[in-house]
């Protein structure tokens, strides 16, 4: 089944405690992303990778961190959370062919920092 | 900062009826445009795309896109209470994707 998976699907978490959320895709596509979604404020872009070893910010990036060493992981990495980054987080990924490239996403990880 | 603008509802509509959902993007440049479905505590799931001016029907949906005034909406027709959920307008600026806010639709039997 082609699939997107996020772990943990749950995280609480206090200050400045490192961690990482895991994202795997397993439809060999290029295009990987994170987004965090906010009440109010939507679905904003972190980071993501075009392809291996090619990442890049998105709107969002102060206080994330990201890696693509393998086209079918997208590790996000939080290396001091802050209360200010609890959310509901998302991975996504799609094949890069032409204009219409669909954006498949993972079932989410909601993240509590206190 | 490029923009996109939804109207956030909450839009009631009658079981059977037309809903209708409307974006508009700041970024004269963007190339793809999409909607996707949202409902509460999951994952987005995409409904429609189009790129070209016009309209794009798939079934109960019909995209239109106006590029000139920048402005792409989403019509449902026959609407069910299934169809009760957030709706995000995205849209492709370069690399990038951006999101509205949403729309929160309650279809009501």
């Amino acid at each position: 089944e082609a699939q997107v998976t996020q772990n943990p699907r749950y995280l609480i978490t206090v200050t400045g405690k490192k961690l990482t959320v895991t994202c795997s895709q397993n439809m060999n596509h290029e295009y990987m992303s994170w987004y965090r979604q906010d009440p109010g404020l939507g679905l904003r872009q972190i980071y993501y990778s075009m392809n291996v070893e090619v990442t890049d910010k998105g709107d969002v990036p102060e206080g994330y961190k990201v890696s693509r060493k393998e086209k079918r992981n997208f590790p996000l990495i939080l290396e001091s959370p802050s209360p200010n980054q609890t959310s509901l987080y998302f991975c996504a990924s799609s094949a890069n062919r032409g204009p219409s490239y669909e954006q498949y996403f993972g079932p989410g990880t909601r993240l509590t920092v206190t | 900062q490029k923009e996109v603008e939804q109207n956030s509802g909450p839009l009631s509509v009658p079981e059977g009826a037309i809903a209708s959902l409307n974006c508009t993007y700041s970024d004269r440049g963007s190339q793809s445009f999409f909607w996707y479905r949202q409902y509460s505590g999951k994952s987005p799931e995409l409904i429609m795309f189009i790129y070209s001016n016009g309209d794009k029907e798939d079934g109960r949906f019909t995209a239109q896109l106006n590029k000139a005034s920048q402005y792409v909406s989403l019509l449902i027709r026959d609407s069910q209470p299934s169809d009760s959920a957030t709706y995000l307008c995205a849209v492709t600026g370069g690399n990038q994707f951006y999101f509205g806010t949403g729309t929160s639709l309650t279809v009501i039997p």
